[in-house]
C-alpha cells in the first residue's frame, strides 16, 4: 500500500519568505509526527498530532513554526519569515496510534528545505 | 531529558564481516527502542522495534538487543553486504504521557566494501 508521502521533495526559498510543507500519512493512521534533521545533527522532534487531541507542540523551535492537521489526515507545517538556520530536511511520520506503544512510526522521504 | 548516543559515528568494513553498532540512552524509563536505516536522500526505514519488556529481536541477518537497566542497545549485522551501506539510527520512546515522540541518536554511517 501507499506509504507516507511528502511534498515538495525539495524547496529553495529566500530568507524572510514563508513556506508550507505537506504530509500525507498512511490511510487509517491517527498519529502524525514532524521531525527535523539538520546537517550534523540528529533528528529532532517538532510536533505530533493524535486524533482530535490537542497537538504536542513542545518541539517547535520558535513561534515562526506552526502546523495543522485537517480532517485527521493531511498535515501542513508552516515556517514563517524563514531564516538560514531553518535549512534542514523535514520528515513526517505516522503510526496507527501514539497511544499503542507497540506501534511503529513510518517515515516519509522528507522535504529538503534550503533557505538562501 | 533523554539523550541518545551512538558509537561509532562511522564504520567501514569489508564484505562478509559481522559487526555491532552501539546505542546508549540516559533515561532507562523507555517504552521501546527502534533501529532505523536511512539511505542518502531517503526517509527512514524501520528495521527492528524492541519493547521495554523484551531483550532482543531478530529479523534475517539483523539482531537487536536491549539492556534497559544499563541504558544500552546493540544492533548486530551478520555477514555484511554492500547493500547494507547506510546510516543506522537508534531511537527511544518515552513511557509517560506527552513523551510519545522518538528521541534519536545521531546515527552510525556504515560502509561495506565489496
Amino acid at each position: 500500500g501507499a506509504g507516507v508521502s511528502q511534498s515538495p521533495s525539495n524547496k529553495v526559498t529566500e530568507k524572510g519568505k514563508d513556506v508550507e510543507l505537506r504530509c500525507d500519512p498512511i490511510s487509517g493512521h491517527t498519529a502524525l509526527y514532524w521531525y527535523r534533521q539538520s546537517l550534523g545533527q540528529g533528528l529532532e522532534f517538532l510536533i505530533y498530532f493524535q486524533g482530535n487531541s490537542a497537538p504536542d507542540k513542545s518541539g517547535l523551535p520558535s513561534d515562526r513554526f506552526s502546523a495543522e492537521r485537517t480532517g485527521g489526515s493531511v498535515s501542513t507545517l508552516t515556517i514563517q519569515r524563514t531564516q538560514q538556520e531553518d535549512s534542514a530536511v523535514y520528515l513526517c511520520a505516522s503510526s496507527l496510534s501514539s497511544r499503542r506503544f507497540t506501534d511503529t512510526q513510518y517515515f516519509g522521504p522528507g522535504t529538503r528545505l534550503t533557505v538562501l | 531529558k533523554q539523550e541518545v548516543t551512538q558509537i561509532p559515528a562511522a564504520l567501514s568494513v569489508p564484505e562478509g564481516e559481522n559487526l555491532v553498532l552501539n546505542c546508549s540512552f540516559t533515561d532507562s524509563a523507555i517504552y521501546n527502542l527502534q533501529w532505523f536505516r536511512q539511505d542518502p536522500g531517503k526517509g527512514l526505514t524501520s528495521l527492528l522495534l524492541i519493547q521495554s519488556s523484551q531483550r532482543e529481536q531478530t529479523s534475517g541477518r539483523l539482531n537487536a538487543s536491549l539492556d534497559k537497566s544499563s541504558g544500552r542497545s546493540t544492533l548486530y549485522i551478520a555477514a555484511s553486504q554492500p547493500g547494507d551501506s547506510a546510516t543506522y539510527l537508534c531511537a527511544v520512546r518515552g513511557h509517560i504521557r506527552g513523551s510519545e515522540k522518538l528521541v534519536f541518536g545521531k546515527g552510525t554511517k556504515l560502509t561495506v566494501n565489496p
